[in-house]
């Protein structure tokens, strides 16, 4: 079964540090999402991408935060500088049309 | 505003049954999802309700109350690898966006 791509797997990095995570969606799904999770909450809405448009970023911190998906395929999100309240697991999703969500396994960031 | 509502953590037993319940308020409704979360791992999609009424997957079962803001997962034959948390997932406008509650997490016991 297709699966969403997502790397580093782990990252650990200094606050005041420049990070980045990449996301590769199933091949086809054309709405790409970016989510925060803090252990013990759900997934909070960063960005939202149809295509290589951004549909939603109202909740992504963009004095901070930056995402792209110039090619409507594969996309990455930045950080810069990294804050130690910024340490989360960190969700790439994509979808087909109507179809569920499907998740990566996550970047877990942590800020020391 | 937009809310869910769920036990924050349930226990169970090896072999029985458990109801996970959710209540929401939504601006619109588009739609419900259920998603189970293992501990350092992604969501996986469990279930969908958009009309009312039960929707049986296997042992997993979830019903949709729309007049009432009510859903809940029904897991049967619990086993102890349905250890994980239990996302309940509302879409509340056109835009496919998801309100995220912060989950109930499940503890089966043998």
């Amino acid at each position: 079964e297709a699966e969403v791509a997502q790397s580093p797997r782990y990252k650990i990095t200094e606050k005041s540090q420049a990070v980045a995570f990449w996301c590769d969606p199933i091949s086809g799904h054309a709405t790409l999402y970016w989510y925060r999770q803090i252990l013990g909450q759900g997934p909070e809405l960063l960005v939202q991408f149809q295509d290589e448009s951004v549909v939603d970023d109202s909740q992504l911190p963009k004095d901070r935060f930056s995402a792209e998906r110039l090619k409507g395929v594969d996309s990455t999100l930045k950080i810069q500088p990294a804050e130690l309240g910024d340490s989360a697991m960190y969700l790439c999703a994509s979808r087909f049309r109507d179809s569920p969500l499907h998740f990566g396994n996550g970047t877990r960031l942590t800020v020391t | 505003g937009q809310n869910i509502d769920q036990p924050t953590e349930m226990t169970a037993t090896e072999g029985a049954i458990v109801q996970i319940n959710c209540t929401y308020q939504t601006s619109g409704f588009n739609g419900l999802f259920w998603y189970q979360q293992h501990a350092g791992e992604a969501p996986t999609f469990l279930s969908y309700n958009v009309l009312d009424g039960l929707e049986e997957k296997g042992r997993f079962s979830s019903f949709l109350s729309r007049s009432k803001g009510y859903s809940y997962l029904l897991l049967k034959e619990l086993q102890m690898k349905d250890s994980a948390s239990y996302l309940c997932a509302p879409r509340g406008d056109s835009n496919y966006q998801l309100i995220w509650g912060a989950g109930t997490k499940l503890i089966i016991k043998p």
